[in-house]
């Protein structure tokens, strides 16, 4: 068990480029879920998959954010266009059941929009 | 929906003080509680939860959180600070499937 992994770490991009952030859960862990944080602020919820389904999206998650998890493993999150609105520490979460219960974190990939 | 709210944005203690950063909930049901702390630039770490198995939950460095449900709090307490316990606490509640967030309160520790 290696915990939560997130790549990159950190991400500068310019503004209207495309980034796209990587999540692997604990192996183990069927419920991933995504998260933004802005400076000051607690984790926002943006969209959470059971498996390889997509059960919920929060209304933050506009048309240019897409979320995936194809094999029901890994999980990524892609921003088209980027606006510097979109720079803050996106955050992965994995839980073995209902997450309810809590969650373990990754470390988070920081998103700079220049 | 559930929500929790942080009082103080930011709190200061001496060293070795008694640490207390509150935290209320807003639900007729007792949900599940969380603390979380989070160090710069790191995800969230779980301190403690609170699952309605005793009212009083002990968590990992030194911290415990006390479920009052005629208060709807969940208040975060440690005895005597250290200058390692310097950093963002966020208090949650569970809605559904899913963890909701408080806006979290720093932590300061003076020497």
């Amino acid at each position: 068990d290696t915990g939560v992994s997130q790549n990159p770490r950190h991400k500068i991009t310019k503004r209207g480029q495309n980034v796209t952030f990587r999540c692997d859960p604990i192996s183990e862990h069927n419920r991933l879920y995504w998260y933004r944080q802005t400076l000051g602020q607690g984790p926002e919820f943006l969209t959470y998959f059971q498996n390889e389904a997509q059960l919920e999206k929060s209304r933050l998650l506009s048309d240019r954010f897409s979320a995936e998890r194809p094999k029901g493993s890994f999980s990524t999150l892609e921003i088209q266009r980027t606006e510097q609105g979109d720079s803050a520490m996106y955050l992965c979460a994995s839980s073995l059941q209902t997450g309810a219960y809590g969650y373990t974190f990754g470390s988070g990939t920081r998103l700079t929009v220049v | 929906a559930q929500s929790v709210t942080q009082l103080g944005s930011h709190v200061s203690v001496s060293e070795g003080a008694l640490v207390l950063l509150r935290c209320n909930y807003s639900s007729s049901v007792p949900p599940y509680l969380f603390w979380y702390v989070q160090y710069p630039n790191q995800g969230l770490q779980l301190l403690l939860k609170y699952t309605s198995a005793a009212t009083l939950v002990k968590g990992i460095n030194g911290f415990e959180a006390e479920f009052k449900k005629s208060e709807t709090s969940f208040h975060l307490t440690k005895p005597s600070a250290h200058m390692s316990d310097a950093a963002e606490y966020f208090c949650a509640v569970s809605q559904d499937d899913k963890i909701i967030f408080g806006k979290g309160t720093r932590l300061h520790i003076l020497p």
